[in-house]
Order: structure tokens, then sequence, then C-alpha cells
């Protein structure tokens, strides 16, 4: 099994609705971070919530943290047609210095 | 603002071909890292690189590739006898962070289809 696994793995939603991701991870993390990918291009991070934080919020976006579970959420509030993109979240371990180890992505489509 | 930038954006090679890739990190970073995206796959790991060495390489940095900051502004991949499976999106980042990880700053990215 792998190091931070989202799901779902596609979410279409209509426009001005929120989109919920979720990402599972397996061993234990210093911080973990949520990057967007549009189509083809390079990825942009979004938010980096460290391990002895529960819940951050930036703009439109709020993330979660639950340490116990393994697991957080990104949450898109009041989605726009532009939010359309694949969304990854990446852990960074206590023991890793200073690679991230990605997951597969959620892929996101807000339909106009 | 400041950005990561990469060259070439595209390459077709044939296989055995030796292949470049070049990254000019942002200026004022300490860590740069190259990452690969087989299409349709997750982003992988290939290796970090801090203080003119490299600091971690995965699995997948075998002998065949080699990185190198040459002059203190560009950051370059060689991937010395390209197979089919190097196939795969490149991308470069860097970071500014010392101590453990934080946000990584990512080129566009430098496809590479080999033949």
């Amino acid at each position: 099994s792998q190091q931070g696994e989202e799901d779902p793995q596609a979410l279409s939603i209509q426009e001005g609705e929120n989109a919920t991701m979720n990402c599972s991870y397996k061993t234990s993390i210093n911080n973990l971070q949520w990057y967007r990918q549009n189509s083809g291009r390079g990825l942009v991070h979004l938010i980096l919530i460290r391990s002895n934080e529960r819940e951050k919020h930036s703009g439109r976006l709020r993330v979660t943290l639950d340490t116990s579970k393994k697991s957080s959420s990104l949450l898109i509030t009041a989605s726009r047609a532009a939010d359309t993109a694949s969304y990854f979240c990446a852990t960074v371990l206590i023991q890793g210095a200073q690679k991230l180890v990605f997951g597969q992505g959620t892929r996101l489509t807000i339909n106009p | 603002e400041p950005e990561v930038t990469q060259t070439p954006s595209h390459q077709v090679t044939q296989m055995g071909q030796e292949v470049i890739l070049r990254c000019v990190p942002i200026s004022n970073h300490l860590y740069f890292y190259w990452y690969r995206q087989i299409l349709g796959q997750k982003v992988e790991f290939l290796v970090s690189f801090y203080n003119n060495e490299i600091s971690e390489k995965s699995e997948i940095f075998d002998d065949q590739f080699s990185v190198e900051r040459p002059d203190g502004s560009n950051f370059t991949l060689k991937i010395r006898s390209t197979k089919l499976e190097d196939s795969a999106m490149y991308f470069c980042a860097s970071s500014p962070q010392t101590g453990i990880g934080g946000e990584l700053f990512f080129g566009e990215g430098s496809r590479l289809t080999v033949l």
C-alpha cells in the first residue's frame, strides 16, 4: 500500500457546490501538503498543515488533519469552473528529510 | 514573482540516446529536486540535492541518472541511455527551506518521449 492515497479518484460537481477530497497515509508525518495540477502543467502548492495542527484555512480552501486516523481532507467551497484540475496530497515523513511523497490524486471537474 | 524554469518543454529522443533536462531554480533557494510523472500516474520522487551533493535518491534514480549544478544557477538531470519506460514528464522543484520539508516550487515540466 502507498503513502498518500486520495479518494475519490475523480469528482464531478456543479459550479457553486463544495468539493471535498480525502487523503490517507500510512506512516508518521512531519507535515502534509496539498498541490494542484492543471492538465499538462506543473504542480502548484496550495496549503501546508503540520502534524500538530488540526485545521487550516486559505481563502476558499479548508484543510483538516487527523493524525490518529492518518487522514486529511481538502474542502474547496463555492467551486468555480477554474478549480477544475487534479489535486494531490503529499506527505513529508518524519524520517524523510526533504522529499515529498505524493498520492495518486483526485481529478476534480467543475461543471458550469 | 520568481519561478522555476525548465527547458526543453518537450524532447523526443531515440532509445539509447543521452538526454539532459535543464532547470533554473529560484535564486535564493537551497534545496533542489527532480520528480517525474508517467502519463496518468502519480508524481514520483527521483532525487534531492543540497549543498552541491545528492541528499536523497529513490530506487528509480539508478546509474543511468545523474544530476549536476554546474554553474550555481542551472540544475540539470542527465539520463545516460534512455529507455522506453523513461518517457514521462520530468519536474524540477526548489525550496528555500532548511530543516524538514516545506513548500516546494515546481517548474512547468519537461515532457520526454523516448521512441
